[in-house]
């Protein structure tokens, strides 16, 4: 069975500090997708990354990077020195190549305070 | 502008009063999927589409159907819309966007069944 955790439910942090959202997966396929999505309060679902199952490579992207850990089964995203307009809800999802079923986490809501 | 367009964005409506949620597409993306999304459960995959006449259950078909008849459009049809199907529905599309298989969803329509 394939299943995403979002162990987090809310996070609430303080303008200019770091946070770490966790994303725990599992899956029996051997090639398989990765997302992160974030959800601002407007509602929509605003992509942010992806990655493939065979490339561990850790990636930054500005403020956002993401740690991608298969002998853990995890996909964790960081964001540094965070602001106000990264206040939403973050979803981790996993997509299997082979029938494109996808799973998403409960997500992560964040609040970050000024 | 390559997109996923979602009509009626709101939609409040009465139980067993039939309705369809449109979907279309046009990036020329072979798979096509909706989603619902309540609180604490993150998205949950309905059906999914991976092409012209070919569709597939996801994890909660229950009181849905989908039509694939063109590959653009996708609908979501509730035959007899029941209270617990009270969400907010999203459709996507994969297929590459700069490169890189992502999902793109559309805009989201919230749907209130009285």
């Amino acid at each position: 069975a394939q299943k995403v955790t979002q162990a987090q439910t809310e996070i609430s942090v303080v303008e200019k500090e770091d946070v770490t959202l966790d994303c725990v997966y599992e899956t029996r396929d051997t090639t398989y997708y990765l997302f992160w999505y974030k959800q601002p309060p407007s509602g929509e679902l605003v992509f942010l990354i992806r990655r493939n199952s065979f490339d561990e490579q850790n990636e930054i992207s500005g403020r956002y990077s993401w740690n991608f850990q298969k002998s853990t089964s995890s996909f964790n995203f960081t964001i540094t020195a965070s602001q106000v307009v990264d206040s939403a809800v973050y979803f981790c999802a996993l997509l299997n190549t082979g029938g494109f079923k996808t799973i998403f986490g409960a997500g992560t809501r964040l609040f970050v305070k000024a | 502008e390559a997109q996923v367009t979602q009509n009626p964005r709101y939609l409040i409506t009465v139980t067993g009063k039939k309705l369809t949620v449109t979907c279309s597409q046009n990036m020329n993306h072979e798979y096509m999927s909706w989603y619902r999304q309540d609180p604490g459960l993150g998205l949950r995959q309905i059906y999914y589409s991976m092409n012209v006449e070919v569709t597939d259950k996801g994890d909660v078909p229950e009181g849905y159907k989908v039509s694939r008849k063109e590959k653009r459009n996708f609908p979501l049809i509730l035959e007899s819309p029941s209270p617990n199907q009270t969400s907010l529905y999203f459709c996507a599309s994969i297929g590459p966007v700069s490169g890189a298989n992502v999902l793109t969803f559309g805009a989201g329509s919230r749907l209130t069944v009285l």
